[in-house]
């Protein structure tokens, strides 16, 4: 199993749809939580850290379930410029793991 | 400097040849990460560096791969003999502890074997 799985997408949805991503973790271990958002042969930058309590910064809105061991992101209104790959990364270890992204397109 | 800065951001080798990747993190930051991502892939981690030394080497591919960082700050990543399947952007990231910290990448270094 890996260590971190996303569905690949793509999601193609409308100006102003609401979108969520899920991301499943295997290592019970993992601390620290992350969203990263890539854009096309670009580097990754970070969009949010994911807290135990939930967190919003904006739009978006991050989860995390312990228990059943996944995060989610949740973005509200989306806009053209929105789309990208959405990278979950999780600590473990010395090292941050990264999923292989989910793709978003927002069309108009 | 203003980011992590990598060169060269492109390089096109032979088969066989020797490769050297160089990666310069933003000043003061202490933790030095290597990924490589293949193309529509997902970032695959290399090694990790806590100022000079390398805890965790983990993740190279192989006894061709090598990595140095001097002075706690520039690092090297060195591909021996390079095979076609090397071919992939390789990305270094700082931050300035540790992993629970938001790293911040370079652009990467664009590696083509032919």
């Amino acid at each position: 199993r890996k260590e971190v799985e996303q569905d690949p997408g793509p999601f193609n949805v409308p100006e102003g749809a609401t979108v969520a991503f899920n991301c499943t973790y295997s290592n019970s271990a993992s601390q620290s939580f992350f969203w990263y958002r890539q854009d096309c042969r670009k580097e990754p930058k970070l969009l949010m850290s994911v807290y135990s309590s939930g967190n919003e910064d904006g739009r978006f809105t991050a989860q995390l379930n312990r228990a059943s061991q996944y995060i989610s992101l949740l973005i509200r209104d989306s806009k053209l410029s929105d789309s990208a790959t959405y990278l979950c990364v999780l600590e473990y270890g010395n090292k941050l793991v990264f999923g292989a992204g989910t793709i978003l397109r927002v069309k108009s | 400097g203003a980011g992590v800065s990598q060169s060269p951001s492109n390089k096109v080798t032979e088969k066989g040849k020797d490769v050297e990747l160089r990666c310069d993190p933003i000043s003061g930051h202490t933790a030095l990460y290597w990924y490589r991502q293949s193309l529509g892939q997902g970032l695959e981690f290399l090694i990790y560096f806590q100022g000079n030394s390398a805890p965790d080497k983990s993740g190279l591919p192989s006894d061709r791969f090598s990595a140095e960082r001097t002075g706690g700050s520039v690092s090297t990543l060195t591909i021996q003999r390079t095979q076609q399947e090397d071919s992939a952007v390789y990305l270094c990231a700082s931050s300035l502890v540790g992993t629970n910290e938001k790293l911040f990448f370079g652009s990467g270094t664009q590696l083509s074997v032919l």
